[in-house]
C-alpha cells in the first residue's frame, strides 16, 4: 500500500512570487490535512480538507489557500510568498473526518523562499 | 485552550531507557500520538492512545497517560541509535476534527 506522496520534494522561490504544493493521500483515505513546520513556531495546522470541502482552518493569512479534488488529492497555494513562508510543509491523510484515526505524514515540501 | 509542552533535550546511553514527557491542557482530548522525526524526513507515528486508556505497549514502546495530571509519557525501552531523532507528542479532541496541536518535540540523544 502506497504511503502518503508530496511534490515536489523541495522548492526554492522567490518573494512575491506563488507556489503550489501537492499531496496523494494513501488510498481509500479521504481527508488531508495540511501543516507548516518551522524552527520558530514548529508544527502548525493549516487547514483540513474531506471531501472537496474546507473543514477546519488554522490561524493563517488568507495567502495561504488550498483544495482537495475528487480522487481526494489535495494541493495547497501560497501567494505573494514572504520570507517567512520558508518552511517544511507536511501533509496528513486519515481515513475520514471527525474520527479521530492514525494521522499518516508524507516526507514534505521544503519551501525555501528567498 | 490547546497547549502542548514538551522538554527540549534528553540524552541517554545506547541499551537504557528512555522517558519523554509531554503535558497537554485541554481535557477533552479524545486521542493522544507520539511521532518521530529523523533529519530531512517527514514524521512517523510511533502509537498513540486513546483518553480512556491508561497505559498502552507496543514492543520497546510504552505510553502512559494520567489524565488528572493531564500527562502522557513515551517510554523506549533498550534505547539505540537508530532512535536519536525528534519526538513530538500531540492532542487530538473531537471538536476539532482531525486537527493536531503537536508539542514543541524532544530531541533524543543516544550515545553509544
Amino acid at each position: 500500500k502506497a504511503g502518503v506522496t508530496q511534490t515536489p520534494r523541495y522548492l526554492i522561490k522567490t518573494r512575491g512570487q506563488q507556489v503550489t504544493l501537492s499531496c496523494s493521500p494513501i488510498s481509500g483515505h479521504r481527508s488531508v490535512s495540511w501543516y507548516q513546520q518551522t524552527p520558530g513556531q514548529g508544527l502548525q495546522f493549516l487547514f483540513e480538507y474531506f471531501s472537496e470541502t474546507q473543514r477546519n482552518k488554522g490561524n493563517f493569512p488568507g495567502r495561504f489557500s488550498g483544495r482537495q479534488f475528487s480522487n481526494s488529492r489535495s494541493e495547497m497555494n501560497v501567494s505573494t510568498l514572504e520570507l517567512g513562508d520558508s518552511a517544511l510543509y507536511l501533509c496528513a491523510s486519515q481515513t475520514g473526518h471527525h474520527i479521530n484515526t492514525e494521522a499518516f505524514f508524507g516526507q514534505g515540501t521544503r519551501l525555501t523562499v528567498v | 485552550g490547546e497547549d502542548v509542552e514538551q522538554s527540549l533535550f534528553l540524552s541517554v546511553r545506547e541499551g537504557d531507557s528512555s522517558v519523554i514527557n509531554c503535558t497537554y491542557t485541554d481535557s477533552s482530548s479524545t486521542y493522544l500520538y507520539w511521532y518521530k522525526q529523523e533529519p530531512g524526513a517527514g514524521l512517523q507515528l510511533l502509537t498513540y492512545i486513546f483518553s480512556n486508556m491508561d497505559m498502552k505497549q507496543d514492543q520497546r514502546l510504552t505510553v502512559l497517560l494520567n489524565k488528572k495530571d493531564k500527562h502522557l509519557s513515551l517510554r523506549i525501552a533498550d534505547t539505540q541509535t537508530g532512535d536519536s531523532a525528534i519526538y513530538f507528542c500531540a492532542e487530538s479532541i473531537e471538536r476539532a476534527g482531525n486537527m493536531l496541536t503537536f508539542g514543541g518535540g524532544t530531541r533524543l540523544m543516544v550515545k553509544p
